[in-house]
């Protein structure tokens, strides 16, 4: 069965660190794969996205990385900071535009001043 | 910076009852969404609709389910007789081109069933 693996319920880190948060998958071909924010009782805000035949994307403190081999994605915080605790949650994307975005559970992320 | 809107944010309904949840996507979008979030569970998609019509639907979108794009700028779900269980935070998103681009989410509306 199709699964997707966010293999931490819970975070917690100390501010400053570097969080790594990790997102597996089984009996999925993604094409596209991305991570979101969500904080309590909101919708998810999009972070980052990484295509198939990307290894490595960044954005500011962020990193994802992303390995069809063994089907992970690695999603890092550097240099935390207590605003950055939320939920974050991976989603994988398949290449026909129509099919939408299944997500996993997320991470809850708390990071500690 | 563009945004989907949704209202109401929170709607009770007794059981039995019909409700619309209503969306304004972001104008230049292709594809629209709903998602549910039931309290403490993933995200879970409900239904995607393309070019005025739905292109795909999970198996939570039965028969009491529907959605319409009435106007060219509303999107609504509607649950024709709620259910307990259809209690949950409901989330609009929409996004250029599918999901080779990102999502953008509305705040959703929490619907109570009683």
């Amino acid at each position: 069965s199709q699964k997707i693996e966010q293999n931490s319920e819970a975070l917690n880190i100390q501010e400053g660190k570097t969080a790594t948060l990790t997102c597996n998958y089984t009996n999925y071909s993604p094409a596209y794969l991305q991570w979101y924010r969500q904080d309590p009782g909101r919708g998810p805000v999009f972070l980052l996205l990484i295509r198939e035949n990307e290894k490595e994307k960044r954005k500011e403190r962020l990193k994802v990385t992303f390995d069809t081999t063994l089907k992970q994605s690695l999603f890092h915080i550097t240099a935390s900071q207590p605003a950055d605790s939320a939920t974050y949650l991976c989603a994988l994307g398949q290449r026909s535009g129509n099919t939408p975005l299944v997500f996993g559970k997320g991470t809850r992320l708390s990071v500690i001043a | 910076e563009p945004e989907v809107t949704q209202t109401p944010s929170h709607q009770v309904t007794q059981m039995g009852q019909e409700v619309i949840l209503r969306c304004v996507p972001i104008s230049n979008h292709l594809y629209f969404y709903w998602y549910r979030q039931i309290l403490g569970q993933k995200v879970e998609f409900l239904v995607s609709f393309y070019n005025n019509e739905i292109s795909e639907k999970s198996e939570i979108f039965d028969d009491q389910f529907s959605v319409e794009r009435p106007d060219g700028s509303n999107f609504t779900l509607k649950i024709r007789s709620t259910k307990l269980e259809d209690s949950a935070m409901y989330f609009c998103a929409s996004s250029e081109r599918g999901t080779s681009t990102e999502a953008f989410f509305g705040q959703g509306t929490r619907l109570t069933v009683v």
